[in-house]
Order: structure tokens, then C-alpha cells, then sequence
């Protein structure tokens, strides 16, 4: 069963918006990590931001925020104020204890920001 | 500067021709990891070892050894590569847990013809 699902493979969103990428998790750990990277064209696996499953508050870094919402085992990343350098590949994955550590990824969702 | 390191960015070789895509991280890190990534699948962890000398097959291990004698390189062999496996590898490091970020290195785009 696929752990991580992203249901939005291509999304488009213009230059000052915010846009949310959606992300549902399948787990039975009580203890896991919630991470989302960003992979631009060049390639590269970017780290943006990251949500424990005992976390009470939702994380924020900069212009990325994350709603998570466990009863749902939802992880919606939000970028708000979208700029044209956020156009690429985002990536959510998951981190559990009861997997060795393991990092399952989602399939993706590609992101361009109209100017 | 923190990093983890994977070598060469770019291979082409042919059907059977032994290859390794080396990796290192400088972080200190005991959880290393190799993945690849294929259009429409996402990431799929290949191998992954908890400290040194502890690997373990990951979700896609056929085709691909690894070997993890030193604490800082974790590097990935195909003995007989075949076109199937052609694809975007990434080499990863961290600490143990949950918590913890992986860090990738650039990535090796290997085709296999």
C-alpha cells in the first residue's frame, strides 16, 4: 500500500499567490516525521520543512507552512506569495521509527508560477 | 561546508559492464541511503545502513550491493547493470530517527544501453 499519496501531479499558480499541495500519509507508527523537499530542474533534493506527529502546532519556515491535520493524516504544504523560482518538483515523504528510519516518498507534484 | 558527496554526476554505460557510484558524507552521520528516482514513482529507498558495517534492503534491491566499511562512504555497486536500470540515483545521509532531515547528494543520472 503506497504510504504517501500526492493526488496533484501538475499544478499552476500565479506569481504572488499561494498555492497548497496536497499530501495523505498511511501509517499505524504513533511516532513519525512529515518532511516536504523541493527538487527545482537542475536536480537537486531540497529540504524545506518538517512536522513531528507529536508536534501541537503547525510548522512554519519562511513562506512555507505545513497543515497538518493527523485524525486526517493530512500534510498540505503551503507556499504563500508564490515567486517564480518556486516552479519544480515537490516532494512529501514520511520518516517512521517502526520502518528503520526509512523515507518513503510521494509521487510528486510539479509546481509553475505564472509571472 | 556539510555535504554529501556522489560521484560521477553523469554515467552511460552498456548491459554488464560492473560500475560503483560512490558517495560520502562529511557530517558524521550513521544513517546513509540510496535511492532512485523514476518518473511518476517518486523516490524508492534501494538500499540504507544504520551505522558501520549494518545494511539492509530497501523497497527496490535487486540488481544493486552496497558495502559500508567506513563511517562516511556508503557506495552503490551494480555488478551487472541492465537497462531497467537506468534512472536518477541519490545518495542521502543522517543521523538516526524520525526527526532527523536527510540531506541528499547532486545525483547520478546512469543509463544503461
Amino acid at each position: 500500500a503506497q504510504k504517501i499519496t500526492q493526488t496533484q501531479p501538475g499544478m499552476f499558480v500565479q506569481e504572488k499567490e499561494a498555492v497548497t499541495l496536497d499530501c495523505t500519509y498511511d501509517t499505524s507508527d504513533p511516532s513519525y516525521g512529515l518532511f516536504w523537499y523541493k527538487q527545482p530542474s537542475s536536480g537537486e533534493m531540497i529540504f524545506l520543512i518538517y512536522q513531528g506527529s507529536y508536534d501541537q502546532q503547525n510548522a512554519t519556515e519562511g513562506r512555507y507552512s505545513l497543515n497538518f491535520q493527523k485524525a486526517r493524516k493530512s500534510a498540505n504544504l503551503v507556499i504563500s506569495a508564490s515567486q517564480l523560482g518556486d516552479s519544480a518538483m515537490y516532494f512529501c515523504a514520511m520518516r517512521e521509527e517502526l520502518d528503520d528510519y526509512k523515507l518513503s516518498f510521494g509521487a510528486g507534484t510539479t509546481v509553475t508560477v505564472r509571472a | 561546508e556539510a555535504q554529501v558527496t556522489q560521484n560521477p554526476r553523469y554515467l552511460i554505460t552498456v548491459t554488464g559492464k560492473k560500475l560503483t557510484v560512490t558517495c560520502s558524507q562529511n557530517m558524521n552521520h550513521e544513517y546513509m541511503s540510496w535511492y532512485r528516482q523514476d518518473p511518476g514513482l517518486g523516490l524508492r529507498q534501494i538500499y540504507y545502513s544504520m551505522n558501520v558495517e549494518v545494511t539492509d534492503k530497501g523497497d527496490v534491491p535487486e540488481g544493486y550491493k552496497v558495502s559500508r566499511k567506513e563511517k562516511r562512504n556508503f557506495p552503490l555497486i551494480l555488478e551487472s547493470p541492465s537497462p531497467n536500470q537506468t534512472s536518477l540515483y541519490f545518495c542521502a545521509s543522517s543521523l538516526s530517527g524520525q526527526e532527523n532531515i536527510q540531506y541528499f547528494g547532486a545525483g547520478t543520472r546512469l543509463s544503461v544501453l
